[in-house]
């Protein structure tokens, strides 16, 4: 067990609107991770974070926000969700050593 | 390029018989490899990992190969069980808290 939670776990919302997905860690790691995983293409790197008020994007950073205030959360917004953006979306954490990550369980998120 | 969901390669094993599940890597810098054991409706799960410098590591009924030469990984699986149904996939890290890139996975399934 890594420790992670992500709320909510399912959602379904309609074009337009805002959604935040919230990654919460107990294990105090410095670096997270949001990445979307979709038939087809795999998981994806969203944004990642090494620490508070340090985030960075990944390969399909468009349409996506984050924000780390503090060492255990990581919250990912969609500004506009878009059909697109329907999705199964991962928090990860990295263990200390830098080498291994370890995922959340997932938020299915439906825009319609 | 990558795939998952429906179109990801199977691999059907009589319950009880030993598999073999192969991934190819492409950079020959990567320090770390990792694999993962994703069920239906759940994230990720680590199984095991290895280091660039070794060629063999072996778990809990896990053995994981690594081949420099050709770039290639294996995971070994004993005497496979129903729980062992899953997609599997492997990662490698380029040795940068960014570069962590995921393969396209395999579709275990187990015959009774």
């Amino acid at each position: 067990d890594a420790g992670i939670t992500q709320s909510p776990r399912h959602k379904v919302t309609e074009t337009g609107t805002p959604v935040t997905l919230r990654c919460h860690q107990t294990e105090n790691h410095r670096y997270m991770y949001w990445y979307r995983q979709d038939p087809g293409h795999g998981l994806r790197l969203i944004h990642y974070s090494y620490g508070v008020k340090d985030t960075d994007k990944g390969e399909v950073s468009d349409g996506y926000s984050v924000s780390r205030s503090k060492t255990e959360d990581f919250l990912l917004t969609l500004e506009s969700a878009t059909s697109s953006q329907t999705s199964v979306y991962f928090c990860a954490i990295m263990e200390p050593s830098g080498n291994t990550i370890y995922f959340g369980e997932g938020s299915w998120l439906t825009v319609v | 390029g990558e795939s998952v969901g429906l179109h990801l390669p199977t691999l059907s094993v009589q319950e009880g018989d030993n598999s073999i599940i192969n991934c190819a890597y492409s950079n020959s810098a990567s320090d770390y490899f990792i694999w993962y054991k994703q069920e239906s409706g759940k994230g990720p799960q680590f199984i095991i990992d290895i280091r660039s410098n070794m060629d063999k590591r072996q778990g809990q009924r896990v053995t994981v190969l690594l081949n420099k030469t050709v770039k290639h990984l294996s995971l070994q699986i004993a005497a496979t069980q129903p729980g062992d149904s899953a997609v599997y996939f492997c990662a490698e890290n380029r040795g940068s808290a960014s570069k962590i890139i995921f393969g396209s996975g395999t579709r275990l399934s187990i015959r009774p």
